[in-house]
């Protein structure tokens, strides 16, 4: 089945490091790849997207890639702010969105 | 513009107790989805709905009810509350994917959740 296998958390870094959140799946067919943020106390937001192989999905800083040769979507951003701490999800959808499936999530903190 | 509104925020409910967890939007979306998360297990899908009159399970419908009367709300019902049904639940909405988009699925929008206490 479909599935979605992201790298555990916490992730601790002093702020202007480089980050980056592994990402992996497993699917049939063409899904879509997101990245939500999650921030305390709040619901998820997406992040960015990307619809199709080679596509590189972008918002904040934040970049992706849909490598469907490795079947990854990693998430990377060259300088973290504090700001940035929070959850991060990677999630897949196919057949028309229709039951999304995230990974477990990954926490990022960031110091000062 | 509000969103995705979720009520209430908390509860605190006693084993065996009912209660109806409510999800609004005004988006006039036609996707409506409940998710539970749960700490190391991401969101799980409940329930689902494609439109109103129409649901579905998701990946762990047990104990849980849902209907959709109308485009914006989605409520969900635990019929009698257990102790493994503490969580913090969400629910999401999207437009379903647009006709010519082939393989394009709407990202979702979330409401700020309800966090859910049983004891």
């Amino acid at each position: 089945g479909n599935s979605v296998t992201q790298m555990e958390g916490p992730v601790t870094l002093s702020e202007e490091a480089f980050l980056t959140i592994n990402c992996t799946y497993t699917a049939t067919g063409y899904p879509s790849l997101f990245w939500y943020v999650q921030y305390p106390g709040e619901g998820l937001q997406l992040l960015l997207k990307a619809t199709k192989a080679d596509d590189k999905g972008s918002n904040k800083g934040f970049e992706a890639t849909y490598r469907k040769e490795t079947t990854s979507f990693h998430l990377e951003k060259g300088s973290v702010q504090v700001s940035d701490s929070a959850v991060y999800f990677c999630a897949l959808s196919k057949d028309g969105g229709f039951k999304t499936i995230f990974g477990a999530g990954t926490r990022l903190f960031v110091k000062a | 513009n509000a969103g995705v509104t979720q009520t209430p925020k908390f509860q605190v409910l006693k084993t065996g107790q009912s209660m109806t967890l409510q999800c609004a939007q005004d988006m006039n979306h036609e996707y409506m989805s409940w998710y539970r998360q749960d700490p190391g297990m991401g969101l799980r899908l409940i329930h689902y709905s494609v439109g109103a009159g129409i649901t579905d399970q998701g990946e762990v419908p047990n104990g849980y009810n849902v209907s959709r009367s109308t485009t914006e709300d989605f409520p969900l019902r635990l019929l009698s509350a257990a102790p493994s049904q503490t969580s913090v639940y969400f629910c999401a909405s999207s437009p379903l994917a647009g006709a010519g988009e082939r393989g394009y699925n709407q990202p979702q929008h979330f409401g700020d959740g309800t966090r859910l206490s049983i004891l």
